[in-house]
């Protein structure tokens, strides 16, 4: 079954409003990663965390880790039209040979 | 620059034919992907290989074969295609866990294959 789960799977907003995307793992994970895929595009890594609690930020974008490193979240504040896409969590468990579990994706578009 | 390119961008085939789909990476990753991308579905692993020779199943490998003879090369098999086997279909590289410190797992990937069975 789904082992990480990300809401919402879309989210509408309009050019300067915020937005967040949420992902959760039913078991501990050694890292989470975030991918962005643009329409028509293939996913592009943006960043991972590996620490408990970890925040970092990439210009508008922050990114944490859950103190149980079983949740993560993206927010991007004052969302520009750039920002259209799709956005993945992704983690590593501890003994899975490198593969990634991957969340659905949060579908992002944004009115100008 | 990273590279991972996979053999045609979009395919269409019929019904029963095999299929063969191919990605090369010139990173000298040892792990290497295929996903499936469906809307609403987001990216299902089919296969991945970690060593030449060497491959695991993922979440959805009915259906799929792969093929790992070199290191740089995998290949996506569909031994007689089906129309619910359309879809697009992403190849992924990285480097392996072991010995490397957890900064360097990121996957890349190619940009894929839209296959078509009719």
């Amino acid at each position: 079954g789904q082992q990480v789960m990300q809401i919402p799977q879309y989210q509408h907003v309009q050019e300067g409003e915020d937005f967040t995307t949420y992902c959760n793992s039913s078991t501990t994970l050694s890292n989470i990663q975030w991918y962005k895929q643009r329409p028509g595009g293939h996913p592009v890594f943006l960043i991972q965390l590996v620490k408990s609690g970890e925040v970092k930020k990439q210009k508008r974008l922050t990114f944490q880790f859950g103190e149980a490193k079983k949740n993560s979240s993206l927010h991007i504040t004052a969302t520009q039209t750039t920002d259209v896409g799709t956005y993945f969590c992704a983690g590593h468990r501890g003994s899975t040979l490198g593969r990634l579990y991957f969340g659905r994706g949060t579908q992002l578009t944004v009115w100008p | 620059d990273v590279k991972v390119t996979q053999s045609s961008r979009y395919l269409v085939k019929r019904t029963g034919e095999k299929v063969f789909l191919e990605c090369v990476q010139d990173m000298d990753h040892e792990n290497m992907f295929w996903y499936r991308q469906d809307p609403g579905l987001g990216l299902r692993l089919i296969y991945f290989s970690y060593d030449v020779k060497m491959k695991e199943k993922g979440d959805i490998p009915e259906g799929y074969s792969v093929s790992r003879e070199k290191k740089e090369r995998f290949s996506l098999i569909l031994e007689s295609a089906s129309t619910n086997q359309t879809s697009m279909y992403l190849c992924a590289s990285s480097l392996d866990l072991a010995g490397l410190d957890s900064s360097s797992y990121e996957q890349y990937f190619g940009p894929g294959t839209r296959l078509t069975v009719t």
